[in-house]
This record gives structure tokens, sequence and C-alpha cells, in this order.
């Protein structure tokens, strides 16, 4: 069955570094990926979009890379801020719905 | 633009009985999601909705059933609450039909708790 994986864990920063978080999948040929944010009490909010045959996506401080050979997307911040702090989900992207990872914590510390 | 609106925001329901949850969207998107996040297990597809006058099951359908009353809006209903639906759930809308956006728009969310 398709499988998505994050870091379960929280990822703890210092300010002004880069943040990497990294999606992996396995049992899957997404057409895209996507990256979302999600606050607490609040719905996900749209970060970026990678198509299959790309292999690298920029956004301001933002940057997300997909191996489809790997089955790995990285999505990057840099010069991290505390206003960064939030869980970052990522989405498989196939006909016509998403799937989500379970998101990964990210916690930046001034 | 209100973009995608839920309600209510809470419910509290006891086992057995019913309700719906409502949503809208005023950006003339296509598609139409509902997704329950529970800690531990992330968003979750329960229906969806490619067009108006269409649904399809997601991930995890049972014991509840959706209407797509119009472009606008897709309601969500619960027929006999358990407490296995206790959870947070979101409606979300995308603009799909000719592939050109894939992104998806997310309401608040409506928390409910099922006892």
């Amino acid at each position: 069955s398709q499988k998505i994986e994050q870091n379960s864990e929280a990822l703890n920063i210092q300010e002004g570094k880069t943040a990497t978080l990294t999606c992996n999948y396995t049992n899957y040929s997404p057409a895209y990926l996507q990256w979302y944010r999600q606050d607490p009490g609040r719905g996900p909010v749209f970060l970026l979009l990678i198509r299959e045959n790309e292999k690298e996506k920029r956004k301001e401080r933002l940057k997300v890379t997909f191996d489809t050979t790997l089955k790995q997307s990285l999505f990057h911040i840099t010069a991290s801020q505390p206003a960064d702090s939030a869980t970052y989900l990522c989405a498989l992207g196939g006909y016509q719905k998403v799937t989500f990872g379970i998101g990964t914590k990210l916690q930046v510390i001034p | 633009n209100a973009g995608v609106t839920q309600t209510p925001k809470f419910q509290v329901l006891k086992t057995g009985q019913s309700m719906t949850l409502q949503c809208a969207q005023d950006m003339n998107h296509n598609s139409m999601y509902w997704y329950r996040q529970d800690p531990g297990m992330g968003l979750r597809l329960i229906y969806y909705s490619a067009s108006e006058g269409t649904t399809d099951k997601g991930e995890v359908p049972n014991g509840y059933n959706v209407s797509r009353l119009n472009k606008r809006e897709f309601s969500l209903r619960l027929e006999s609450a358990a407490p296995s639906q206790t959870s947070v759930y979101f409606c979300a809308s995308s603009e799909s039909e000719d592939r050109s956006s894939y992104e998806q728009y997310f309401g608040p969310g409506t928390r409910l708790t099922v006892t």
C-alpha cells in the first residue's frame, strides 16, 4: 500500500540556520508533490508544488527538491525565523486527489 | 473573498446522534474535499467531489455521507455518531478541472467530540 514518511519527531533549529525537512514515499508514483504549512488550531496552507519532471523549485526562502528515483522530497527553509515554527505537511498528488503525510513539527529557537 | 468557510467550529454529540457539517467556498473551484485529522494519523480523505454533481469515496468513508449541493457547497453528514468519529474535520477546495492548479485551500476546521 502507499506510504508517506515524514519525521514524526519535532525538529528544533536555531534562528538563522537552514531547516531541512524530509518526505519519503513508497508504492507511489505521484504526478506532483506539495508542501503545506499548518499552525495549531488552523487548516493547512499551501506553500509549494513541484512536478515529477522538476528537480527543484524555489519561492523566497523556501526550496523544494524532488527525486523520483530515491522517492524523496526535501523541503528547505533558509535563514529560519521563529515565525517559521509550525507543522509542515507533504502531500503526494494523483488524479483528482492528494495523499498527506502526518507532518513534521518545526521549532525555530531565537 | 472569504475562501473556504465551515460551520460549526465546535460540536459535541452523544453517541447515536446525527449532524451535518457545512462547507462553502467562494473561489469558483470545481473540486471539494472532506478530511479528518487525528493525532499521529495525519489528514485522511473521507469523500471528495471532483465536480458539481459527482462524489467519490476517499480513504475512510464508512459512517459518513456527503452532498454536493451546488458548485459552492459540500456537506458532510454523520448519520449515527460514534466515539471513533471524534476528530477535527477539514473541508478543502481546489480548481483541478483544467489541471492548471492543484493547490488545495482549507477551511478553519470543525472540532467534533462524540461522547
